[in-house]
């Protein structure tokens, strides 16, 4: 059983909705991440939460809006996707010790997100 | 950034033949791990191995950091291996909070 939780499983939206992809670890990590995933393709990095801050960004589009509540969760907030948006988002989580996370990361099942 | 080369891209194999998996990387690392995504598309942890041998079972991971390179050997292979194969590293050198990956390896196994 995965040790990080993601939720939904899969998601259908309109562009014109808003929605929140939610992810959870009880592991006492302090780094977690967010990535995409298209199909055939090897996952790519969003986002990077270190100690509930925003550490990295890799120049993601404002219509994706992560938020991390506290040391457990983390949210990933959408707004006004467009259909190439659709893919697989994958959550995942690690320890953070010191300047580097070069701590192994733990990935969460992904929500499989289709924009209509 | 870091490259990360694996090979072969596809690999078809008969229930109960032995392969080997390959990972070649442009730069030092401090983090490489293994993942095996399954056709449903969980990505499961396999190794993380960054130096050093390491066995689970029927899989184990070889990664010799000086050269640059990491195997992955999977024996006596079932259906349920079926699935790509990643391999991902962190730059030690660079963006050390990033897990490049490769393009993995599509593994097929036939019953």
């Amino acid at each position: 059983d995965t040790e990080v939780t993601q939720t939904p499983k899969h998601l259908v939206m309109g562009m014109t909705n808003k929605k929140s992809l939610k992810c959870e670890q009880h592991m006492g990590h302090r780094a977690m991440y967010w990535y995409k995933q298209k199909a055939k393709k090897p996952p790519e990095l969003m986002f990077v939460y270190s100690y509930e801050k925003l550490s990295i960004n890799e120049s993601v589009p404002s219509r994706f809006s992560p938020e991390c509540p506290n040391s457990s969760l983390l949210n990933l907030h959408l707004h006004a996707l467009q259909p190439e948006d659709s893919a697989l988002y994958l959550c995942a989580s690690s320890h953070s010790r010191g300047q580097g996370f070069d701590e192994p990361q733990h990935f969460g099942d992904g929500t499989r997100l289709s924009i209509l | 950034g870091i490259q990360v080369e694996q090979s072969p891209p596809d690999l078809i194999l008969q229930e109960g033949a032995n392969s080997t998996l390959r990972c070649n990387f442009s730069d030092s690392v401090n983090n490489l791990q293994w993942f095996h995504q399954n056709p449903w598309g969980q990505l499961i942890n396999l190794f993380y191995i960054p130096s050093g041998t390491k066995q689970n079972g029927r899989l184990s991971a070889t990664t010799v950091a000086t050269e640059r390179y990491s195997l992955l050997y999977i024996s006596s292979s079932q259906t349920t291996d079926s699935g790509v194969y990643f391999c991902a590293v962190t730059n030690s050198g660079g963006s050390n909070y990033k897990l490049t990956f490769g393009k993995g390896t599509l593994l097929t196994v036939n019953p």
